[in-house]
């Protein structure tokens, strides 16, 4: 497609369930990136990936969140034993080259509740 | 005027106004800063940037100042329309590290 496109568009869990988010970046673009989102808030770094290696994972908040991009193009955000904090909007972004100064495009979220 | 809404503060303004947009960022090493604007339930979308070896950039309707001395940021939208209404981010980026976002702004047009 023609934008990052990610996919439920919104999920609704139980606590204690494992959940997982996906997302389809821009075709042929290198780096991608996942961010959360808290209400009223700006987006919040979680992991990074250029193909399919994970450069950087620093924001992931726990061990319970794990992120994957096994053939360098779709990734799979899983959150396992979700918890109530874990309510957020969860995107994804995508540059065409690797980590440089290139804007990032975003797709709309995943608006997860956890209930 | 502004005002402190829900978590964010909101600027109104009238269509055909300009409107300005404050960013005060936190990181003196930053050399990459970019503009997102955000409509609800969408995702944030590029409107400009500009790295740190200018202090101006134009595009369409839309300019971005840097101020690297004080460490603020601006974006100035000429001819504000209805349909610019939405909530504005600046974000900030040091070398190869990741972009860190500000809390945004929610900028408000009225007919």
């Amino acid at each position: 497609g023609a934008g990052v496109s990610q996919s439920p568009r919104y999920k609704v869990a139980k606590r204690g369930q494992d959940v997982a988010l996906r997302c389809d970046p821009i075709s042929g673009h290198v780096s991608l990136f996942w961010y959360q989102q808290a209400l009223g808030q700006g987006p919040e770094f979680l992991t990074y990936f250029q193909n399919e290696a994970q450069l950087d994972k620093s924001g992931l908040p726990s061990d319970r969140f794990f992120a994957e991009r096994p053939e360098g193009s779709v990734s799979t955000l899983k959150i396992q034993r979700t918890q109530q904090e874990d309510s957020a909007v969860y995107l994804c972004a995508s540059t065409i080259g690797a980590h440089s100064n290139q804007p990032q495009h975003f797709g709309d979220g995943t608006r997860l509740s956890i209930l | 005027g502004e005002s402190v809404g829900l978590h964010l503060p909101t600027l109104s303004v009238q269509e055909g106004d300009n409107s300005i947009i404050n960013c005060a960022y936190s990181n003196s090493a930053s050399d990459y800063f970019i503009w997102y604007k955000q409509e609800s339930g969408k995702g944030p979308q590029f409107i400009i940037d500009i790295r740190s070896n200018m202090d101006k950039r134009q595009g369409q309707r839309v300019t971005v100042l840097l101020n690297k001395t004080v460490k603020h940021l601006s974006l100035q939208i000429a001819a504000t329309q209805p349909g610019d209404s939405a909530v504005y981010f600046c974000a900030e980026r040091e070398g190869y590290s990741t972009l860190t976002f500000g809390k945004g702004t929610m900028l408000l047009v009225s007919p």
